[in-house]
Parts: structure tokens; sequence; C-alpha cells
């Protein structure tokens, strides 16, 4: 399957702990990438691999996975990280990649 | 610093085509694949395909195949995305990313600013 699966949105309580879930079957082969987007601006990346933030980052944001579901979890949701996220992965062929659907994240 | 220029918003009409550019700077442009991302208007990302700058080898998502081509200048460091035969479902922002990869991971870790299309007529 080339298919990723997000939750189309979510809400959580100013302070308190999120967690966005990507489910594929090619997350059994490669690790996810998650990606931050605001409304008007480029995508940013916010954690690879198996768990790890680029420079500027804040940590807490971080990474998991398990079977054919990968995880991005924010631990102390500020208002600043109402955004649009999206997981990616490379397809089970590894030579094509793959968006999921978005999940929209409103902070109360 | 690494940073991705892309070209100016587009005005079309349909059947007419269009060139995107994505201009690469603080890094050897040969060294990293650039992806190309369609976000249709209030829609998700939508990978169209990758190109090796080092020897111009592309790959394209199947729905991506035959309108849209990718290509690069090494002498400028910048990649194009052309589309063809534009329709007006191709309206979108169009960004490039450029790639980090291992065995079993990736990262979309830089972007362009996103490059607008209108088709209109």
């Amino acid at each position: 399957s080339s298919e990723l699966t997000q939750d189309p949105a979510v809400s959580v309580a100013l302070g308190q702990t999120v967690r966005f879930t990507c489910q594929g079957d090619s997350l059994r082969s490669y690790y996810a990438s998650w990606y931050q987007q605001k409304p008007g601006q480029a995508p940013v990346l916010v954690i690879y691999g198996e768990n790890n933030r680029p420079s500027g980052i804040p940590d807490r944001f971080s990474g998991s996975s398990s079977g054919n579901t990968a995880s991005l979890t924010i631990i102390g949701a500020q208002a600043e990280d109402e955004a649009d996220y999206y997981c990616n992965s490379r397809d089970s062929s590894g030579d094509h990649w793959v968006f999921g659907g978005g999940t929209k994240l409103t902070v109360l | 610093q690494v940073q991705l220029v892309q070209s100016g918003a587009e005005v079309k009409k349909p059947g007419a085509s269009v060139k995107v550019s994505c201009k690469a700077s603080g890094y050897t442009f040969t060294s990293y694949s650039i992806h190309w991302v369609r976000q249709a208007p209030g829609q998700g990302l939508e990978w169209m395909g990758i190109i090796n700058p080092s020897g111009g080898s592309t790959s394209y998502a199947q729905k991506f195949q035959g309108r849209f081509t990718m290509t690069r200048d090494t002498s400028t460091s910048t990649v194009y995305m052309e589309v063809s035969s534009l329709r007006s479902e191709d309206t979108a922002l169009y960004y490039c990313a450029r790639d980090s990869s291992g065995s079993s991971w990736s990262a979309f870790e830089i972007w362009g600013q996103g490059t607008m299309v209108t088709v209109s007529s």
C-alpha cells in the first residue's frame, strides 16, 4: 500500500500533551518524517528518522514508531503549535514518497 | 545559508504550459536530490516526484507522469518543474524541497517558499 492515514483533526488544551498518529504499511520498513504547516507558510520539518529534531525545533516535539504506526507527540502544547501536521515516508517500493492527509491541530 | 528560492506566481490559460524554477544556494547542488510537492487550495500535500541534480535522473508519482517534467541546470544550481496542457485542477501551490535520506529514513529538510500557479480562462 502507498497510503498514509492521519486523523483529520485533533484539539489539545494549552500546556497539555497531544499525539498525532500516521498509519501505513510502508512504515514497517521506513521511518516517517513529520512537517508542521501554518497558514500561508511552507511546511517545516519537525521530526525525522527514529526521533530526530532539526536545529531550532523545540524539544517538546518527539517521534516514535511501532509496527505500521508512526507517532508525533507534543508535550506541553503551546499556542504557536496550532497548525496542520503531515507525515511522510517512502512507499513500500522505496522509490516513491507519500504524504498523509494531514491533521489540523487546534490549541484550546 | 542553505536555501531554495522559487520563481514567482503564474497565471495561465487552460492548455498552456508553465515552468516553475527552484534555485539552490548555500550547498553543493549536486549532492542532494530535490522533491516537488503540490498543494491545491485548502488541500493537503501531494508528492509529485524527485530529481537527482547530479545525473538528472527522475522519478514521478503515478499521478504526475505524462504532463509533468522535472529538469535541472547545474550551471545555475536550478531545478525546474514544467507542467504542460494545464487544467483548472493544476491550480495549486508548487513547492520544491531538498531531500536528505538514509537507508530507512528520509526528510524534506529545506523547502522553497512555494510558487502559486493559477489556471483560469
